[in-house]
């Protein structure tokens, strides 16, 4: 019930095109569902942040759609660039509890110019 | 020096070697946090500190020792390692332990291959 199911493993897109990943939970006590990116030789760095009260969010390219009552949220890059290929991992916690953030298995995503 | 920093980046060890990975935050934060990236698998928290007291170890097997001598340290100190931890660790920071939504900041990491 811990678990953050994420999908796909790798996605390979042409530049321009839209990208998305998936990612489901179990827990309802989630609450907060960030997304991290992680480029080559670097750590994961915070990309954008959703809570379930609104079903969309957006940040420049990326969006965020969330689907509070079948668990599942997905980011979507729009016009995506070869600088956006990076590894990328959903994630989830509750938002003002004291709670460990629950990874996914992170997403390879290659752009092709 | 900005941000999370982890020493060394790259590190080749044998079974019987004993070893210690550093991460030290320029952030001010109270949280630290180790851990373990391996391919195709979740991140996978093993130990959490907050203001220098161990307040979570996951089920880390005991040849990973962590220290935290000061808030902006952190150590892991590996021993009779094998194989199978070959990995990324990560070493990150957050402000507080108190909500979920604090960001946590990532360092590089250190690249962790144990023959």
């Amino acid at each position: 019930q811990q678990q953050v199911k994420q999908s796909p493993q790798s996605l390979i897109v042409q530049k321009g095109g839209i990208p998305i990943i998936n990612c489901a939970y179990e827990n309802t006590a989630f609450d907060y569902f960030p997304w991290y990116q992680q480029f080559p030789g670097k750590g994961p760095a915070l990309l954008i942040a959703i809570r379930p009260d609104v079903s969309e969010k957006k940040e420049g390219r990326f969006t965020i759609s969330f689907n509070k009552s079948a668990k599942q949220f997905s980011l979507h890059i729009m016009d995506s660039q070869p600088g956006d290929s990076a590894t990328y991992f959903c994630a989830a916690s509750g938002y003002s509890s004291a709670s460990k953030i629950i990874f996914g298995s992170g997403t390879r995503l290659s752009i092709r110019p | 020096e900005t941000g999370v920093t982890q020493t060394p980046r790259h590190l080749v060890m044998g079974m019987t070697n004993k070893k210690s990975l550093k991460c030290e935050q320029h952030l001010g934060h109270n949280a630290m946090y180790w851990y373990k990236q391996s391919a195709k698998k979740p991140l996978e928290l093993m130990f959490v500190y907050s203001l220098e007291e161990r307040v979570e170890n996951n089920s880390v097997p005991s040849r990973f020792s962590p220290e935290c001598p000061n808030s902006s340290h952190l150590f892991l100190h590996l021993h009779t390692l094998q194989p199978e931890d070959s990995a990324l660790y990560l070493c990150a920071s957050s402000q507080d332990l108190g909500q979920g939504s604090d960001t946590q900041y990532f360092g590089p990491g250190t690249r962790l291959t144990v023959l």
